[in-house]
């Protein structure tokens, strides 16, 4: 079975600042891992997605997302937070034939002025 | 080019009444997903579709009900709703498992409130 972990429910940053989302994940066979965004009252958008090859995976919004299998880690990064950041965010995990994705109880994202 | 749509967004129900959330796509997606949103919990799995006439439960089946009866129509019936039952529907597609897309495409929710 496949899971992910998300440290920290709630994360601050100032506008300007490194965002830093972090991601652990377990999985017995090769994942999927992703990560996806939700503004307030709207449904999951897909920021970006590792599934082979390339282990620094580049997304939407200046967003990226390094595959550390060592670390069993998929942590998301930015290098300078807009206060358009601010939302709910989710690691997600599947495998490769997997049927469903696992997700992350989410972290949500605020950017201070 | 609509995606996945879910009707209604927003539901109030009394307790024991009974309701369908309706979910449509039209990317000829196989595989459909209804999950539950609630707070500080992430997106739970309630029933997922492999195609037409093929269901499955996933990790809270309880209290709901699906078909699949086409290709693009997934809808989720509760059938005695419960207190618990009140959280944020979310119905998503993808065309296979085996793609190696494997990217979900989300309806914008399903608000439901059970009193």
């Amino acid at each position: 079975a496949q899971s992910v972990t998300q440290l920290g429910s709630h994360v601050s940053v100032s506008e300007g600042a490194l965002v830093l989302l972090r991601c652990n994940y377990s999985s017995s066979v090769p994942p999927y891992l992703f990560w996806y965004v939700q503004y307030p009252n709207q449904g999951l958008q897909l920021l970006l997605k590792y599934t082979t090859g390339a282990t620094l995976v580049k997304g939407i919004n200046g967003f990226e997302a390094e595959f550390k299998k060592s670390e069993t880690s998929f942590h998301l990064t930015k290098p300078s937070a807009h206060m358009s950041d601010a939302a709910e965010y989710f690691c997600a995990v599947s495998a490769q034939s997997g049927y469903a994705l696992n997700f992350g109880k989410g972290t949500s994202l605020l950017v201070t002025p | 080019n609509a995606g996945v749509t879910q009707t209604p967004k927003f539901r109030i129900l009394k307790i024991g009444q009974s309701m369908t959330l309706q979910c449509t796509q039209d990317m000829n997606h196989n595989y459909m997903y209804w999950y539950r949103q609630d707070p500080g919990m992430g997106l739970k799995l309630i029933y997922y579709s492999v195609g037409a006439g093929i269901t499955d439960k996933g990790e809270v089946p309880n209290g709901y009900n699906v078909s699949r009866s086409t290709t693009e129509d997934f809808p989720l019936r509760l059938e005695l709703a419960a207190p618990s039952q009140t959280s944020v529907y979310f119905c998503a597609s993808r065309m296979d498992a085996n793609s190696g897309a494997n990217v979900l495409t989300f309806g914008a929710g399903s608000r439901l409130t059970v009193l």
